[in-house]
């Protein structure tokens, strides 16, 4: 298995574009977790989807977020407009069973830059 | 006024010598704990975990012990080697909770 896929690797945009981020997750995997990394605040969960379904989106830091999850291979997290405060590196991760094991398995990660 | 970035704690070592990361959880909740290794550049990876009913486990090269009374977790690191380098996180979970992960630590080793 390739892993958890995300793209682009990188996306620097300019304040109030539309960004759009991508992820396909482990073929199998039920969940899919989307996370944000600063320096400032750390690693941060977004939001999860299980089964292609949002179950927890209370991290999504405002409207201008959104993220969907039309079918089991591919996750989209879209920020509209984008603002120079959403620069972070943003990570998509997958696991089987969140409730059990928990093991998340992570992309590699998407560095946004907005200027 | 002036941001200040996150400051990540940093463990420098030499080659060869083990190393020890501590973690402090919060939830005295939770059952299941991950350690996870994020080298520059890539994404966190699983480096071993541990279940509540447990106060040590140990994988290749690395044991994972937790302290339920203090809430404490530490990785230790055998034979430390260059490859090493990197932050590790903590992460902690329970029941139906999704993993919570710490702040990380910054383990340099110097050959």
């Amino acid at each position: 298995d390739a892993g958890v896929i995300q793209s682009p690797r990188h996306e620097v945009t300019e304040m109030g574009q539309e960004v759009t981020l991508r992820c396909k997750p482990i073929s199998g995997h039920d969940y899919l977790f989307w996370y944000r990394q600063t320096m400032m605040r750390g690693l941060e969960l977004l939001i999860y989807f299980n089964n292609n379904v949002p179950i927890d989106d209370s991290g999504m830091p405002e409207d201008r977020f959104s993220a969907k999850m039309p079918n089991a291979s591919f996750s989209t997290l879209k920020i509209q407009p984008s603002e120079p405060r959403d620069s972070a590196v943003y990570f998509c991760a997958s696991s089987l069973d969140a409730q059990g094991a928990g093991e998340q398995f992570f992309g590699p990660g998407t560095r946004l830059t907005v200027l | 006024g002036e941001s200040v970035g996150l400051h990540l704690p940093t463990l420098s070592v030499q080659e060869g010598d083990n190393s020890i990361i501590n973690c402090a959880y919060s939830n005295s909740a939770s059952d299941y704990f991950i350690w996870y290794k994020q080298e520059s550049g890539k994404g966190p990876q699983f480096i071993i975990d541990i279940r509540s009913n447990m106060d040590k486990r140990q994988g290749q090269r690395v044991t994972v012990l937790l302290n339920k009374t203090v809430k404490h977790l530490s990785l230790q690191i055998a034979a430390t080697q260059p490859g090493d380098s990197a932050v590790y996180f903590c992460a902690e979970k329970g029941g139906y909770s999704t993993l919570t992960f710490g702040k990380g630590t910054m383990l340099l080793v110097s050959p």
